[in-house]
């Protein structure tokens, strides 16, 4: 059974501060990791995606992978309280397999307080 | 029209009508899904198509059937759906070739479905 694993919080942030959400999963032949964005009552929206260890960074966005530990972090710099959304992590198992699906998580839902 | 679209937004529908969703993507790629997201739970993968051949059926009930006519059009057929089917339901699509990691998946704005 394939897990990914989201603290569902709330995690609440003051306008400014960084916002860190945090992701495990349990395949350890993953290899491919997303962070989605999802306001209330729309769709997700991809905003990050990483492949190899270490970070990768898209403006305020750092995306984080540890591949040893089966973690992946989202980081969030100088957060705005249009960032207050759920957060889902998806991830994709090994593609030994040639399914390439994604399996997500909860989701973590952030506020960012003016 | 960019990206996915979905129609209808939003549908009510009793236990004994038939509906169908309908998704269509403009971004030229080959592989669409289906997914189901219910309050309090993971994103629920439900069909996948991969040059309109569907490659997965994740154990989903037989009062839903899905239709892939071309790479760009994804139905969803209902029938005799139950009160807890009410969920939002998703579309997507990728650029999905063999082995390929690269599995960024695009979602449509999704319908909100209510049985009654």
């Amino acid at each position: 059974q394939k897990e990914v694993e989201q603290n569902s919080g709330p995690l609440s942030v003051p306008e400014g501060a960084i916002a860190s959400l945090n992701c495990t999963y349990s395949d350890r032949g993953s290899q491919s990791f997303f962070w989605y964005r999802q306001y209330s009552g729309k769709s997700p929206e991809l905003i990050m995606s990483i492949y190899s260890n270490g970070d990768k960074e898209d403006g305020r966005f750092t995306a984080q992978l540890n591949k040893a530990s089966q973690y992946v972090s989202l980081l969030i710099r100088d957060s705005q309280p249009s960032d207050s959304a759920t957060y889902l992590c998806a991830v994709i198992e090994g593609i030994q397999t040639g399914a390439n699906n994604l399996f997500f998580g909860t989701g973590t839902r952030l506020t960012v307080i003016p | 029209e960019t990206g996915v679209t979905q129609t209808p937004r939003h549908l009510v529908m009793g236990m004994t009508n038939k509906k169908s969703l309908k998704c269509e993507q403009h971004l030229g790629h080959n592989a669409m899904y289906w997914y189901k997201q219910s309050a309090k739970k993971p994103l629920e993968l439900m069909f996948v198509y991969n040059f309109k051949e569907q490659t997965e059926n994740n154990s989903v009930p037989s009062r839903f059937s899905p239709e892939c006519p071309n790479s760009s059009h994804l139905f969803l057929h209902l029938h005799t759906l139950q009160p807890e089917d009410s969920a939002l339901y998703l579309c997507a699509s990728s650029s999905r070739l063999a082995r390929e990691k690269y599995n960024e998946q695009f979602f449509g704005p999704g319908t909100r479905l209510t049985v009654l």
